[in-house]
Protein backbone atom coordinates (compact mmCIF):
# COMPACT_ATOMS: atom_id res chain seq x y z
CA UNK A 1 0.00 0.00 0.00
CA UNK A 2 0.91 3.74 -0.72
CA UNK A 3 1.16 6.12 2.16
CA UNK A 4 1.79 9.87 1.64
CA UNK A 5 2.75 12.19 5.38
CA UNK A 6 2.97 15.60 4.68
CA UNK A 7 3.82 16.60 8.31
CA UNK A 8 3.23 20.26 8.31
CA UNK A 9 -0.58 21.37 8.68
CA UNK A 10 -0.08 24.96 7.62
CA UNK A 11 3.10 27.39 7.03
CA UNK A 12 3.78 30.82 6.47
CA UNK A 13 6.14 32.69 4.94
CA UNK A 14 6.59 36.39 4.09
CA UNK A 15 6.67 37.38 0.10
CA UNK A 16 9.76 36.89 -1.51
CA UNK A 17 11.12 34.86 0.57
CA UNK A 18 11.88 30.84 0.19
CA UNK A 19 9.84 28.31 1.83
CA UNK A 20 10.15 24.08 1.83
CA UNK A 21 6.80 22.45 2.36
CA UNK A 22 7.81 18.27 3.40
CA UNK A 23 6.68 15.17 2.20
CA UNK A 24 7.62 11.66 2.96
CA UNK A 25 6.16 8.60 1.43
CA UNK A 26 6.16 4.87 1.36
CA UNK A 27 5.27 2.57 -1.73
CA UNK A 28 6.55 -0.95 -2.49
CA UNK A 29 6.31 -0.12 -6.47
CA UNK A 30 9.20 0.16 -7.92
CA UNK A 31 8.09 2.45 -10.60
CA UNK A 32 6.31 5.27 -9.50
CA UNK A 33 5.81 9.33 -9.62
CA UNK A 34 5.71 11.97 -7.34
CA UNK A 35 3.46 15.41 -7.53
CA UNK A 36 3.17 18.64 -5.93
CA UNK A 37 -0.20 19.80 -6.35
CA UNK A 38 -1.56 23.35 -5.16
CA UNK A 39 -5.15 24.03 -4.42
CA UNK A 40 -6.35 27.41 -4.28
CA UNK A 41 -9.77 28.79 -2.43
CA UNK A 42 -11.40 27.75 -5.46
CA UNK A 43 -10.51 23.98 -4.92
CA UNK A 44 -9.81 23.51 -8.78
CA UNK A 45 -6.24 20.97 -8.74
CA UNK A 46 -2.96 22.73 -10.01
CA UNK A 47 -0.41 20.57 -10.95
CA UNK A 48 3.24 22.35 -9.37
CA UNK A 49 5.60 19.60 -10.72
CA UNK A 50 6.07 16.32 -11.00
CA UNK A 51 9.16 13.97 -10.46
CA UNK A 52 9.48 10.54 -11.69
CA UNK A 53 11.20 8.16 -9.42
CA UNK A 54 13.82 6.67 -11.63
CA UNK A 55 15.32 10.19 -12.35
CA UNK A 56 17.94 11.13 -9.99
CA UNK A 57 17.73 14.85 -10.87
CA UNK A 58 15.58 16.73 -9.04
CA UNK A 59 12.60 18.81 -10.86
CA UNK A 60 12.41 22.19 -11.22
CA UNK A 61 9.41 24.61 -12.48
CA UNK A 62 10.47 28.53 -12.56
CA UNK A 63 10.19 29.20 -9.06
CA UNK A 64 9.99 25.61 -7.85
CA UNK A 65 11.38 22.62 -6.72
CA UNK A 66 12.14 19.42 -5.28
CA UNK A 67 14.49 17.65 -3.01
CA UNK A 68 13.83 14.29 -3.95
CA UNK A 69 15.65 11.56 -1.61
CA UNK A 70 14.78 8.59 -2.72
CA UNK A 71 16.88 6.08 -0.64
CA UNK A 72 14.94 8.33 2.26
CA UNK A 73 11.75 8.44 0.33
CA UNK A 74 11.28 12.26 1.11
CA UNK A 75 9.94 14.61 -1.45
CA UNK A 76 10.19 17.91 -0.64
CA UNK A 77 9.19 21.15 -2.26
CA UNK A 78 10.61 24.46 -2.37
CA UNK A 79 8.76 27.63 -3.49
CA UNK A 80 11.51 30.74 -4.01
CA UNK A 81 10.29 34.04 -4.13
CA UNK A 82 7.03 33.13 -2.79
CA UNK A 83 4.32 35.22 -4.26
CA UNK A 84 0.74 36.02 -2.83
CA UNK A 85 -0.42 33.98 -5.66
CA UNK A 86 1.18 30.97 -4.24
CA UNK A 87 -1.16 30.74 -0.97
CA UNK A 88 -3.24 27.68 -1.27
CA UNK A 89 -3.09 24.34 -0.05
CA UNK A 90 -0.50 22.01 -1.33
CA UNK A 91 -0.84 18.36 -1.52
CA UNK A 92 1.71 15.69 -1.93
CA UNK A 93 0.81 13.00 -4.08
CA UNK A 94 2.65 9.60 -5.11
CA UNK A 95 1.27 7.71 -7.98
CA UNK A 96 2.01 4.00 -9.40
CA UNK A 97 1.04 1.13 -11.61
CA UNK A 98 -2.56 1.50 -10.09
CA UNK A 99 -2.59 4.81 -11.59
CA UNK A 100 -4.61 6.30 -8.75
CA UNK A 101 -3.16 9.01 -6.58
CA UNK A 102 -3.14 9.10 -3.29
CA UNK A 103 -2.25 12.17 -1.40
CA UNK A 104 -1.32 13.26 1.78
CA UNK A 105 -3.25 15.50 4.21
CA UNK A 106 -1.93 18.73 2.29
CA UNK A 107 -0.08 21.68 3.96
CA UNK A 108 -1.99 25.09 4.40
CA UNK A 109 0.47 27.70 3.03
CA UNK A 110 0.16 31.40 3.71
CA UNK A 111 1.85 34.02 1.94
CA UNK A 112 2.42 37.13 3.65
CA UNK A 113 3.12 40.80 2.21
CA UNK B 1 -3.83 21.36 -22.88
CA UNK B 2 -5.58 18.63 -21.40
CA UNK B 3 -9.22 19.99 -20.16
CA UNK B 4 -12.03 17.92 -18.17
CA UNK B 5 -15.18 19.13 -17.82
CA UNK B 6 -16.62 18.67 -14.60
CA UNK B 7 -20.89 19.51 -14.23
CA UNK B 8 -22.76 20.72 -12.27
CA UNK B 9 -19.93 22.91 -10.17
CA UNK B 10 -22.30 23.10 -7.41
CA UNK B 11 -25.86 21.37 -6.64
CA UNK B 12 -28.35 21.26 -4.22
CA UNK B 13 -31.07 18.48 -3.71
CA UNK B 14 -33.06 17.10 -1.19
CA UNK B 15 -32.75 13.73 0.77
CA UNK B 16 -33.73 10.88 -0.85
CA UNK B 17 -33.16 12.21 -4.38
CA UNK B 18 -30.47 11.06 -6.63
CA UNK B 19 -28.06 13.53 -8.47
CA UNK B 20 -25.42 12.75 -10.89
CA UNK B 21 -21.99 13.94 -11.81
CA UNK B 22 -20.50 14.49 -15.44
CA UNK B 23 -16.66 14.57 -16.13
CA UNK B 24 -15.65 14.50 -19.50
CA UNK B 25 -12.60 14.97 -21.34
CA UNK B 26 -12.47 17.38 -23.60
CA UNK B 27 -9.89 16.43 -26.25
CA UNK B 28 -8.21 13.69 -25.30
CA UNK B 29 -9.44 9.91 -24.68
CA UNK B 30 -9.45 9.39 -20.72
CA UNK B 31 -9.52 5.46 -20.98
CA UNK B 32 -9.17 5.27 -16.95
CA UNK B 33 -10.97 7.99 -14.50
CA UNK B 34 -10.74 8.84 -10.77
CA UNK B 35 -13.25 10.36 -8.58
CA UNK B 36 -12.39 11.83 -5.05
CA UNK B 37 -14.46 13.33 -1.89
CA UNK B 38 -12.92 16.31 -0.13
CA UNK B 39 -14.27 17.00 3.02
CA UNK B 40 -13.92 20.29 4.24
CA UNK B 41 -9.94 21.49 5.24
CA UNK B 42 -9.54 17.40 4.02
CA UNK B 43 -7.18 15.92 1.53
CA UNK B 44 -8.56 13.82 -1.53
CA UNK B 45 -9.91 10.51 -0.59
CA UNK B 46 -10.34 8.13 -3.51
CA UNK B 47 -13.62 6.69 -4.40
CA UNK B 48 -13.99 5.19 -6.65
CA UNK B 49 -11.74 4.03 -10.10
CA UNK B 50 -13.38 3.62 -13.86
CA UNK B 51 -11.98 2.37 -17.06
CA UNK B 52 -14.13 2.47 -20.07
CA UNK B 53 -16.66 -0.05 -20.82
CA UNK B 54 -16.23 -2.17 -17.39
CA UNK B 55 -17.16 -1.80 -13.87
CA UNK B 56 -15.78 0.44 -11.66
CA UNK B 57 -13.58 -0.64 -9.02
CA UNK B 58 -14.69 0.56 -5.32
CA UNK B 59 -11.97 1.13 -2.61
CA UNK B 60 -12.97 -0.04 0.66
CA UNK B 61 -15.54 1.62 2.82
CA UNK B 62 -17.42 3.25 -0.58
CA UNK B 63 -21.07 2.04 -1.06
CA UNK B 64 -21.22 0.53 -4.85
CA UNK B 65 -24.75 0.89 -4.75
CA UNK B 66 -25.02 4.64 -3.39
CA UNK B 67 -22.13 6.00 -5.50
CA UNK B 68 -22.75 4.74 -9.27
CA UNK B 69 -20.27 5.10 -11.29
CA UNK B 70 -20.70 4.89 -15.26
CA UNK B 71 -17.65 4.98 -17.59
CA UNK B 72 -19.31 4.33 -21.10
CA UNK B 73 -17.13 6.15 -23.20
CA UNK B 74 -14.02 7.47 -23.81
CA UNK B 75 -14.88 10.61 -23.16
CA UNK B 76 -17.42 10.25 -20.52
CA UNK B 77 -17.88 9.06 -16.49
CA UNK B 78 -20.32 9.54 -14.43
CA UNK B 79 -21.09 9.49 -10.71
CA UNK B 80 -24.97 9.29 -9.39
CA UNK B 81 -25.47 9.58 -5.62
CA UNK B 82 -28.15 7.82 -5.65
CA UNK B 83 -30.74 8.47 -2.11
CA UNK B 84 -28.41 11.40 -1.15
CA UNK B 85 -28.38 12.32 2.64
CA UNK B 86 -26.77 15.02 4.77
CA UNK B 87 -23.88 13.18 5.37
CA UNK B 88 -23.18 12.39 1.73
CA UNK B 89 -22.52 16.48 1.27
CA UNK B 90 -19.02 17.05 0.07
CA UNK B 91 -16.64 18.03 -2.79
CA UNK B 92 -16.28 15.65 -5.74
CA UNK B 93 -13.66 15.80 -8.02
CA UNK B 94 -12.97 13.71 -10.82
CA UNK B 95 -9.60 13.52 -12.43
CA UNK B 96 -8.77 11.14 -16.01
CA UNK B 97 -5.63 9.91 -16.88
CA UNK B 98 -4.31 10.99 -20.11
CA UNK B 99 -3.86 14.03 -22.10
CA UNK B 100 -0.44 14.75 -20.64
CA UNK B 101 2.75 12.20 -20.61
CA UNK B 102 1.68 10.10 -17.21
CA UNK B 103 -0.22 12.75 -15.93
CA UNK B 104 -3.94 13.51 -14.42
CA UNK B 105 -6.05 15.95 -15.52
CA UNK B 106 -8.43 17.37 -12.58
CA UNK B 107 -12.12 18.54 -13.45
CA UNK B 108 -13.26 21.73 -11.56
CA UNK B 109 -15.27 19.92 -8.83
CA UNK B 110 -18.71 19.79 -7.94
CA UNK B 111 -19.78 21.13 -4.53
CA UNK B 112 -22.88 19.14 -3.39
CA UNK B 113 -25.12 20.25 -0.60
CA UNK B 114 -28.06 17.36 0.48
CA UNK B 115 -30.97 19.07 2.63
Amino acid sequence: AQTVTQSQPEMSVQEAETVTLSCTYDTSESNYYLFWYKQPPSRQMILVIRQEAYKQQNATENRFSVNFQKAAKSFSLKISDSQLGDTAMYFCASGGSQGNLIFGKGTKLSVKP
Amino acid sequence: GAVVSQHPSWVICKSGTSVKIECRSLDFQATTMFWYRQFPKQSLMLMATSNEGSKATYEQGVEKDKFLINHASLTLSTLTVTSAHPEDSSFYICSALGGQVYGYTFGSGTRLTVV
